[in-house]
This record gives C-alpha cells, sequence and structure tokens, in this order.
C-alpha cells in the first residue's frame, strides 16, 4: 500500500512563482526523498532528508520534514517552465534501509 | 551510456504471451528494483534483489517473475500476459543505504492487447 501521499494532485502555476508540494506518510521512516519525474520519463532523485532533520536546501529546492505530523514539503523557489514534471515522495521506513515505498505523485505545471 | 538500461523501450504484446523485460546496470550497485506505474496509482514494487543470490517479493508480484543473471542484470517476466499489466515498467538500482537515491531507468511501456 502507498505510504506517501501527495497533495495537491495537481498544481498550475506561472513562471517565476513558488511552488509548494505536500507529503503525508504514515509509519516511522529512515529518510524521505523526492523525486522528479518528466513526462513517461524515468524518476530522478532531487533531494534526501533524513529523519533527525528538519530541514534541507538544494539550489532553488527546499524541503521540510515534520516527523511528529509525518508529514513533509517540497518548495520550489522562482519556478521556470522546465520545472514542468511531476514530483513524487518516497519514504524509507523505520524497519532498516529496505525499500522505497512512493506516493502517487504531484503534477505541476509551470505557465511562461 | 545510461547508468541503468531498459529494453525494450516500448512493447504491445498479445493477452497470454510470456514476455522478458531487461534491465541493466553500471552503478555496480547490489540492489536492484522493479516498479510498475499506473496513472493515478504512482510507483508500486513488484520485486526487489539485494544481492545476486536474494530475490524478494513486492507489493504486487502475482503475474510476475524475476530473474537476477548478475550483479548487474535484473530481467521481469509476464508469464501470461494480461490486459490489466499494460503499463509503464521501471527498473531501478541503488547502494545498501541509497542515501543518494534510486536511479531509475528510462522505463518500457508495455500494452498488452
Amino acid at each position: 500500500s502507498q505510504q506517501g501521499e501527495e497533495d495537491p494532485q495537481a498544481l498550475s502555476i506561472q513562471e517565476g512563482e513558488n511552488a509548494t508540494m505536500n507529503c503525508s506518510y504514515k509509519t516511522s521512516i529512515n529518510n524521505l526523498q523526492w523525486y522528479r519525474q518528466n513526462s513517461g520519463r524515468g524518476l530522478v532523485h532531487l533531494i534526501l532528508i533524513r529523519s533527525n532533520e528538519r530541514e534541507k536546501h538544494s539550489g532553488r529546492l527546499r524541503v521540510t520534514l515534520d516527523t511528529s505530523k509525518k508529514s513533509s514539503s517540497l518548495l520550489i523557489t522562482a519556478s521556470r517552465a522546465a520545472d514542468t514534471a511531476s514530483y513524487f515522495c518516497a519514504t524509507d521506513e523505520d524497519s532498516g534501509y529496505s525499500t522505497l515505498t512512493f506516493g502517487k505523485g504531484t503534477m505541476l505545471l509551470v505557465s511562461p | 551510456d545510461a547508468d541503468v538500461t531498459q529494453t525494450p523501450r516500448n512493447r504491445i504484446t498479445k493477452t497470454g504471451k510470456r514476455i522478458m523485460l531487461e534491465c541493466s546496470q553500471t552503478k555496480g550497485h547490489d540492489r536492484m528494483y522493479w516498479y510498475r506505474q499506473d496513472p493515478g496509482l504512482g510507483l508500486r514494487l513488484i520485486y526487489y534483489s539485494f544481492d545476486v543470490k536474494d530475490i524478494n517479493k513486492g507489493e504486487i508480484s502475482d503475474g510476475y517473475s524475476v530473474s537476477r543473471q548478475a550483479q548487474a542484470k535484473f530481467s521481469l517476466s509476464l508469464e501470461s500476459a494480461i490486459p490489466n499489466q499494460t503499463a509503464l515498467y521501471f527498473c531501478a538500482t541503488s547502494d545498501y543505504k541509497a542515501l543518494d537515491g534510486y536511479t531509475f531507468g528510462s522505463g518500457t511501456r508495455l500494452t498488452v492487447v
């Protein structure tokens, strides 16, 4: 069954605006990861945040993690048309380093 | 060359046929995975292998089998394809802790008619 659930399912913004996507999960985790998928292509790893971290940055990406609420958010600042893609969160459950469980994704459309 | 190569990229097959999807990786990782993606359902794990002698069922293994021929090769078979196995299939690889994430192939789009 799905561990992470992204919200919203779809998001449409203008270039230059910020995009925020949320992920909720159900069990304790070792870490949470975010991936991007361009239409029909393979997923690309963006960023990982460990369970003992609360915030992490990478370029225009900012990820937060609230383990008490079992939720994470991905913020993309100053969005570009090239950011148009689906974004997935994935969790590594706190039972040893096993497999990642992916959410259903948020589809982001950035219009010029 | 891509780190993870999947063949074929696209395949149309008939109901009842056996089909094999192949995956090879050049990352030198021990761990390999097969996922299936359906619209609105995200990615679901079919099988995974933590080393050449280790094969494990995932969430949706019924109707599928796998073979780990070498550290670099992990193939997925549909024993008798059915239309609801029409989907996008991804192979991925990682090291033990996957702290750099999974590396995915470009996918195989399979249509069963």
